[in-house]
């Protein structure tokens, strides 16, 4: 089993509608959860981070944490042409390793 | 966050000769980590870099292949030695503040191995 696993995608969202993006993980000690955003040819960008159970909002962007399920999601609410990205979930395992997920691709169509 | 400054942004080498990448924090940090990026992939963690002792590789990664220098709490190298074709990917350096907190990234060095 991976450590970090994330549906590849790509995953296509018209805009204006909620985009879901979601992750698991097997290391029960792990401590925090970062969603990142790539874009091609550039390095990862932190978009969001979370270490409590519950949700976490920071303007069009939510994080949803449930430990007991192994369980971390990013919802982009009116989603626009340039979230067009790869969003690659990561997390801090309980050897302060930082492991990422291998990406889902999202593409808004106008 | 902080600002990480990582050289070289690309080379092209031959097979069998060795790049050197070196990576500059801005302020102290507390963890570095070094990672590998092949096309359309995600990052693979290759090693942490321990200040002032010996990285600690991930399965599949050595230090012969990959010695990883770390002198003090703000500088990091990554060499990548007797390169070969299939060594050609992105490199990123990466540091946090420890324990839950964000890792940030240098910008990466796309490496091509001819």
């Amino acid at each position: 089993q991976k450590e970090v696993e994330q549906n590849s995608g790509p995953l296509s969202v018209p805009e204006g509608a909620i985009a879901s993006l979601n992750c698991t993980y097997s290391d029960r000690g792990s401590q925090s959860f970062f969603w990142y955003r790539q874009y091609s040819g550039k390095s990862p960008e932190l978009i969001m981070f979370i270490y409590s159970n519950g949700d976490k909002e920071d303007g069009r962007f939510t994080a949803q944490l449930n430990k007991a399920s192994q369980y971390v999601s990013l919802l982009i609410r009116d989603s626009q042409p340039s979230d067009s990205a790869t969003y690659l979930c990561a997390v801090e395992s309980s050897a302060s390793k930082i492991i990422f997920g291998s990406g889902t691709r999202l593409s808004i169509r106008p | 966050s902080a600002v990480i400054s990582q050289k070289p942004s690309r080379d092209i080498c031959q097979r069998g000769t060795s790049l050197t990448i070196q990576c500059q924090v801005d302020s102290q940090v507390t963890m570095m980590f070094w990672y590998r990026q092949q096309p359309g992939q995600s990052l693979t963690l290759i090693a942490t870099a321990n200040q002032g002792s010996e990285a600690t590789y991930e399965s599949g990664f050595v230090i012969d292949k990959f010695p990883i220098s770390r002198p003090n709490l703000t500088f990091s190298t990554l060499t990548v030695s007797n390169m070969s074709p299939e060594d050609s990917s992105i490199y990123l350096c990466s540091g946090n503040r420890g324990a839950n907190t964000e890792a940030f990234f240098g910008q990466g060095t796309r490496l091509t191995v001819v």
